[in-house]
């Protein structure tokens, strides 16, 4: 069945850092792929989100290509801020019913 | 105006008691959802209603008994309650029950079973 694997978290950075969040799908035919952010006390927003195979999703500074070969859609954002600390999710879309398979989570700590 | 509401946020109860979540969308969505997440974040999905039919059904005991009365309320009644479900419990919507489509999260009820 239809798998994600998300990078272990938490992960701490200094602000203006680099980030990269690994992501890697198990999944049988073309699925969407997405990144879903979830701020403290707050259900989860969709972040950026690809379609087929080298797409790049892009919102807020974050980007996240769709990579066929590697089976990955790694996040990244070139400089972070406070405000990003926050939990991110990968995410699978389904074959049908819009239902989505979630990675287990990352969770991003950026300091001041 | 909150396009997905789901209340209560806080529900705190004995073991063996019988609760009742609800949630409410006025984004005119078809398809609604019930995700359980737990205490390491881990988010699954539970039921999905399209147009107030049931399209997914996932391994979830008995004890959970989804209702849609329409297509804008989605409704978790819980039977029985055990330590085990304590859990945030997310609603959500989705324009269509499609693969591609973006799902639009309520802030979640934190349940806790003593």
């Amino acid at each position: 069945g239809n798998s994600v694997t998300q990078m272990e978290g938490p992960v701490t950075l200094s602000e203006e850092a680099f980030l990269t969040i690994n992501c890697t799908y198990t999944a049988t035919g073309y699925p969407s792929l997405f990144w879903y952010v979830q701020y403290p006390g707050e259900g989860l927003q969709l972040l950026l989100k690809a379609t087929k195979a080298d797409d790049k999703g892009s919102n807020k500074g974050f980007e996240a290509t769709y990579r066929k070969e590697t089976t990955s859609f790694h996040l990244e954002k070139g400089s972070v801020q406070v405000s990003d600390s926050a939990v991110y999710f990968c995410a699978l879309g389904g074959t049908s019913y819009g239902k989505l398979t979630f990675g287990q989570g990352t969770i991003l700590t950026v300091h001041p | 105006d909150t396009a997905v509401s789901q209340t209560p946020k806080y529900l705190v109860t004995q073991m063996g008691n019988d609760k009742s979540i609800k949630c409410e969308q006025n984004l005119g969505h078809d398809t609604m959802y019930w995700y359980k997440q737990d205490s390491k974040k881990f988010l699954k999905i539970m039921f999905s209603y399209n147009n107030k039919e049931l399209i997914i059904n996932e391994t979830v005991p008995n004890r959970f008994s989804p209702k849609s009365p329409d297509k804008a309320h989605l409704n978790l009644h819980i039977n029985s309650l055990e330590l085990g479900d304590s859990a945030v419990y997310f609603c959500a919507s989705s324009v269509q029950a499609g693969s591609n489509e973006k799902l639009f999260f309520g802030s979640g009820t934190q349940l806790s079973v003593l």
